[in-house]
């Protein structure tokens, strides 16, 4: 199973909107709506910030936000502040039943 | 309080064996799907292995199927990952996590990781 494809690194500036796109096929991403979202700061455990394609668990900031089309799926941060520096990956369930996770974003906040 | 703490890892030459574990505590352990996940240095997140609730259902990545094998103890809160066959390529940090949405979907807590090193 290949990884999605998120690409390597963004930036914006605070208060800027961002997005970061997971592009997969019609047997992962595009196939159900099992998209979820990760943020990983540095030498920390994966926190999730996304599940089901767009919705945010409790405690998880409005400024976070989901949404997909066709084979594409994106994690859109608005407002961005420094603390939102940090990886971001996506991940998908398969039709293999089994799970993928994008190769990560590193996102800079200038 | 949720909390996932691993243990277990640490150095071993490729061909060798370890087990990971992974307690549980402060929610319903016989009620979650528990799956691994790994981060090799420097690197993006693998899945490797999830795990139903009973312990009845498995499920593995390719990578590691025929080598690994997931299982848990639902009167202990624990669940463990038994790796043999070990290739420098499974040199990574593992972390267990809960499953919250599916089996397979997504995970809403995280251990803090065990370092695994596959080197002679």
């Amino acid at each position: 199973q290949s990884a999605l494809t998120q690409p390597a690194s963004v930036s914006g500036s605070p208060g800027q909107s961002i997005t970061i796109s997971c592009t997969g096929t019609s047997s992962d991403v595009g196939g159900y709506n099992y998209v979820s979202w990760y943020q990983q700061h540095p030498g920390k455990a994966p926190k999730l910030m996304i599940s089901l394609v767009s919705n945010r668990p409790a405690g998880v900031s409005n400024r976070f936000s989901g949404s997909k089309s066709g084979n594409t799926a994106s994690l859109t941060i608005s407002g961005l502040q420094a603390e939102d520096e940090a990886d971001y990956y996506c991940s998908s369930y398969t039709s293999s039943s089994t799970l993928v996770f994008g190769g990560g974003t590193k996102l800079t906040v200038l | 309080e949720v909390q996932l703490l691993e243990s277990g890892g640490g150095l071993v030459q490729p061909g060798g064996s370890l087990r990971l574990s992974c307690a549980a505590s402060g929610f319903l352990f016989s009620d979650s799907a528990m799956t691994w996940v790994r981060q090799a240095p420097g690197k993006g997140l693998q899945w490797v292995s999830t795990i139903i609730s009973s312990g009845v259902g498995t499920y593995y990545a390719d990578s590691v199927k025929g080598r690994f094998t997931i299982s848990r103890d639902n009167s202990k809160n624990t669940l463990y990952l038994q790796m043999n066959s070990l290739r420098a390529e499974d040199t990574a940090i593992y972390y267990c996590a809960k499953s919250y949405r599916g089996v397979l979907v997504d995970f809403d807590c995280w251990g803090q990781g065990t370092l695994v090193t596959v080197s002679s």
